[in-house]
């Protein structure tokens, strides 16, 4: 069973950088044919794809929000998320998923819990 | 981006209803299309993918139909269980978009 693990801070200051690891059990990031993906929620709202990373190292991000977003793995299993220069707009829960899809994410079967991450200013 | 509008935003129904969610894409998007459910407080689950194949252990009172620019889901019976927040994915065009949720409530 594919389990997946949110974690990093939960208050981030205004104009600094938002940084979140997940932590991938039950299956191997670098096994192939999965897309790896940080997906957010702002506060009683809908869901936002943010962006997302392959195993091979390919990346694929949302235009809105792509000159802030870096997404890649780290050891153990576990892949991050880089948004810089954040303001309120970026508090949400963000959840990190497993994508499945040919040459893209396309449908997203596995998430993790979801961490709030509140941006003060 | 593809947008995609779920109809209603809020649903009352009652145990046993037969309740049905609609969601419209800006353009055509052909069966490239998820329905998630999601209860407060926890990540969303995926029901349905490519318009009408339902996910492993999903229950077969849901169920989704539709292609190109319109489509449906549907639960025939409500249980008690079912009640949350669902929304509609589009995967034909990155960045995969979401409709705006309908939440489905106790009459």
């Amino acid at each position: 069973q594919v389990q997946l693990q949110e974690s990093g801070p939960g208050l981030v200051k205004a104009s600094q950088t938002l940084s979140l690891s997940c932590t991938v059990s039950g299956g191997s990031i670098s096994s192939g044919r999965y897309y790896w993906n940080w997906i957010r929620q702002h506060p009683g709202k809908g869901l936002e794809w943010i962006g997302s990373m392959y195993y091979s190292g390919s990346t694929y991000y949302s235009p809105s929000l792509k000159s802030r977003v870096t997404i890649s793995v780290d050891t153990n299993n576990q892949f991050s998320l880089i948004l810089t220069s954040v303001t309120d707009a970026d508090t949400a829960v963000y959840y990190c998923a497993r994508g499945v899809g040919v040459a893209a994410p396309q449908r997203f079967d596995y998430w993790g819990q979801g961490t709030l991450v509140t941006v003060s200013s | 981006d593809i947008q995609m509008t779920q109809s209603p935003s809020s649903l009352s129904a009652s145990v046993g209803d037969r309740v049905t969610i609609s969601c419209q894409a800006s353009q055509d998007i052909s069966y490239s299309l998820n329905w998630y459910q999601q209860k407060p407080g926890k990540a969303p689950k995926l029901l349905i993918y490519a318009a009408s194949y339902l996910n492993a252990g999903v229950p077969s009172r849901f169920s989704g139909s539709g292609s190109g620019t319109d489509f449906t889901f549907t639960i025939s019976s409500l249980q008690p269980e079912d009640f949350a927040t669902y929304y509609c994915q589009q995967y034909d065009n990155l960045p995969p978009t979401f409709g705006q949720g309908t939440k489905l409530e106790i009459k």
